[in-house]
């Protein structure tokens, strides 16, 4: 049973075009992540969700918007692609809206724009 | 703002011998410390945390990290490496307050241990 889970694992498409990765997470969290991994290995937090409240870090483009349809999932919706959007992208959870628990990551989406 | 730095890209050690990976944090107020590993194409998994308390804390597979709050640090420590602890392990500190509890991370420090 894998606690998060995201799908597609490998996304190619083209620059322009508009794709979604989807997030579930069965644990029970109440806060979920999206992160940024880019080439060189470096995470970038994009959005925090904690079932009320969506954070939004201030220098993600408004072409990607999180979408959260109940509590267990977090999708990324990311319009009009650009070359540097391919990354890997992160989903994690975790309990409650504390900040000394830890988080939980998916196995990442390997995103590459053409 | 919270920022993490990990001086290193790469560590390399041999196996058996200890291995220590750096890490200096700059936050306000008391910080949240974590240290998570990454293993080839999979997501980041938790090794431990300081949140309060005894300055060494320990974690998982054998590793320990020690929070040293005069030099901003939270150096990774393991007293017996294992070409099995090969892989990219990140540092990331969490705020104090409840600021969307965005965990930031350190850009990652590449372990490689030698047989």
């Amino acid at each position: 049973d894998t606690a998060v889970s995201q799908t597609p694992k490998y996304l190619v498409t083209q620059m322009g075009n508009d794709k979604s990765i989807k997030c579930e997470q069965n644990l029970g969290h109440d806060t979920m992540y999206w992160y940024k991994q880019d080439s060189k290995k470096f995470l970038k937090i994009m959005f925090s969700y904690n079932n009320k409240e969506l954070i939004i870090n201030e220098t993600v483009p408004n072409r990607f918007s999180p979408k959260s349809p109940d509590k267990a999932h977090l999708n990324l919706h990311i319009n009009s692609l650009e070359l540097g959007d391919s990354a890997v992208y992160f989903c994690a959870s975790r309990e409650g809206d504390l900040s000394t628990g830890e988080l939980f990551f998916g196995e990442g989406s390997r995103l590459t724009v053409l | 703002a919270q920022s993490v730095a990990q001086p290193e890209d790469q560590v390399n050690v041999a196996e058996g011998n200890p291995l220590t990976v750096k890490c200096t944090y700059s936050v306000s107020g008391n910080p949240y410390l974590f240290w998570y590993v990454q293993y080839p194409n999979r997501g980041l998994q938790f090794l431990l945390k300081y949140i309060t308390g005894d300055n060494l804390v320990k974690g998982s597979y054998g590793f320990e990290a020690e929070f040293n709050k005069s030099q901003t640090s939270f150096h990774l420590k393991k007293p017996s490496a294992l070409v099995s602890d090969s892989a990219l392990y990140f540092c990331a500190v969490s705020p104090p307050e409840n600021a969307g509890n965005m965990l930031t991370f350190g850009g990652g420090t590449r372990l490689m241990v030698k047989p």
